[in-house]
């Protein structure tokens, strides 16, 4: 059975970093990329970037790019990404997802809150 | 970059109604991928490359379009129905998600 298990919801100070994980089961991890989509409350779905684990390519929105970093560590089949300088705007909920094509897998998401 | 338009944003449909869910690109794409996300939930798979239907997806769904338009319909409308729907699409390098159009039941 295919699973992407994220990481636990975060509650962070502004300006601080997050770093979340994804770590896969149940598929060959190096078979398929990875992705990470954001969701604002009350919003639609972002595409924030994508992780080619075989190769450790990567590829972001432009919106993201500096905001979001994208690992991966074969060994464990775990997926990561890191947000930075957090604000407000970063309030979310972030989900991981796998892929060939269409994104056919998806985390359970984690929630992130930025507050003081 | 290619935006996606959804149309309607919001809608209600009664149990055994026709329902078309729009998704227009700013530019020609070859094809359209639709996800059902509800509410607390992460969003699913549900119509693939315009017109193929993601496992377990009732065959009262269907897709369609070419160029820049695409569609979702669902003929007769039932409560499980009730969701919001995304469009998606890949251009290199980007993938890109439209608004959403939620879907209610009446």
């Amino acid at each position: 059975e295919v699973k992407l298990q994220q990481s636990g919801d975060e509650l962070v100070r502004p300006g601080a970093s997050v770093k979340m994980s994804c770590k896969a089961s149940g598929y060959t991890f190096t078979d398929y990329a990875m992705h990470w989509v954001k969701q604002s409350p009350g919003q639609g779905l972002e595409w924030i970037g994508t992780i080619i684990p075989l190769i450790d390519t990567t590829s972001y929105n432009q919106k993201f790019k500096g905001k979001a970093t994208l690992t991966a560590d074969k060994s464990s089949n775990t997926a990561y990404m890191e947000l930075s300088r957090l604000t407000s705007e970063d309030s979310a909920v972030y989900y991981c997802a796998r892929s060939l094509g269409p994104f056919d897998y998806w985390g359970q998401g984690v929630m992130v809150t930025v507050s003081s | 970059e290619i935006v996606l338009t959804q149309s309607p944003t919001t809608m209600t449909a009664s149990p055994g109604e026709k329902v078309t869910i729009t998704c227009r690109a700013s530019s020609s794409v070859s094809y359209m991928h639709w996800y059902q996300q509800k509410p607390g939930a992460s969003p699913k798979p549900w119509i693939y490359e315009t017109s193929k239907l993601a496992s377990g997806v009732p065959d009262r769904f269907s897709g369609s379009g070419s160029g820049t338009s695409y569609s979702l319909t669902i003929n007769n409308m039932e409560a499980e129905d009730a969701a919001t729907y995304y469009c998606q699409q890949w251009n290199y390098p980007s993938w890109t998600f439209g608004g959403g159009t939620k879907l209610e039941l009446k």
